[in-house]
């Protein structure tokens, strides 16, 4: 079945150590997304590209950074993970961005900070 | 900026009973969308139903239907004949027409099914 991939489901890590969460998709949409979802909070979003076009939130700490190498694959990189970047990180896409496009979830990474 | 307020952080119904989840948003626009998505336990989160504001029709999907109220700004969401299935986290979240596809989503509101 087409659908959105996130590896690993879990991912534990230390404090300021670099750790870089996958997202991958079989639905050859053009927009990916990136949400951060911490505990008994609303998912926030942290930037999306379209198709290669980056858009990162304003709020978005410096912290984040994305690449998309291609339409199928986006990666999550957090260069010095603090404990507060612990959450559910969120991968999302829809088909195109001028539309009234349903966003299709993964399963989410839940990201853990020692 | 838009916000989105689910006032109930947890609701429970009996099985085959009908359970509304109540979701208030604020906004300046005219043409936005409304969407209530799903997160059951460890899964992903789905799309339940969702609305155009433009529309004055409810929408509705099978059990699920909405009370879309324009002027007062609120959407809830009425599950009917409810199933144990249907336990999860559920999400009220607020698109623009503008811009990004961002979804501005709500605190979320944990439903329990009681056999």
């Amino acid at each position: 079945d087409a659908m959105v991939i996130q590896n690993p489901r879990y991912q534990v890590t230390q404090f300021g150590k670099p750790v870089t969460l996958s997202c991958s998709q079989t639905l050859n949409h053009n927009v990916m997304y990136w949400y951060q979802q911490k505990s008994s909070q609303a998912p926030k979003l942290l930037f999306h590209y379209y198709d290669k076009d980056f858009n990162n939130e304003a709020d978005t700490p410096d912290n984040f950074q994305s690449r998309r190498p291609n339409t199928s694959f986006c990666f999550l990189d957090i260069r010095s993970p603090g404990l507060g970047d612990a959450a559910m990180y969120l991968c999302a896409t829809s088909r195109e961005r001028g539309v009234v496009d349903t966003q299709y979830f993964g399963p989410g990474t839940r990201l853990t900070v020692l | 900026a838009q916000t989105v307020t689910q006032s109930q952080p947890e609701m429970s119904v009996q099985e085959a009973e009908t359970v509304t989840l109540s979701c208030t948003y604020d906004t300046s626009e005219s043409d936005y969308y409304l969407f209530w998505y799903k997160q059951p336990p460890s899964r992903q989160m789905i799309l339940v139903i969702r609305q155009e504001a433009y529309k004055q029709q409810n929408a509705t999907e099978n059990r699920f239907s909405v009370n879309f109220q324009k002027a007062a700004k609120s959407f809830s969401l009425k599950i009917s004949d409810s199933q144990l299935g249907d336990a999860a986290m559920y999400f009220c979240a607020y698109r623009s027409t503008q811009g990004a596809q961002k979804l501005v989503f709500g605190q979320g509101t944990r439903l329990t099914i009681n056999p």
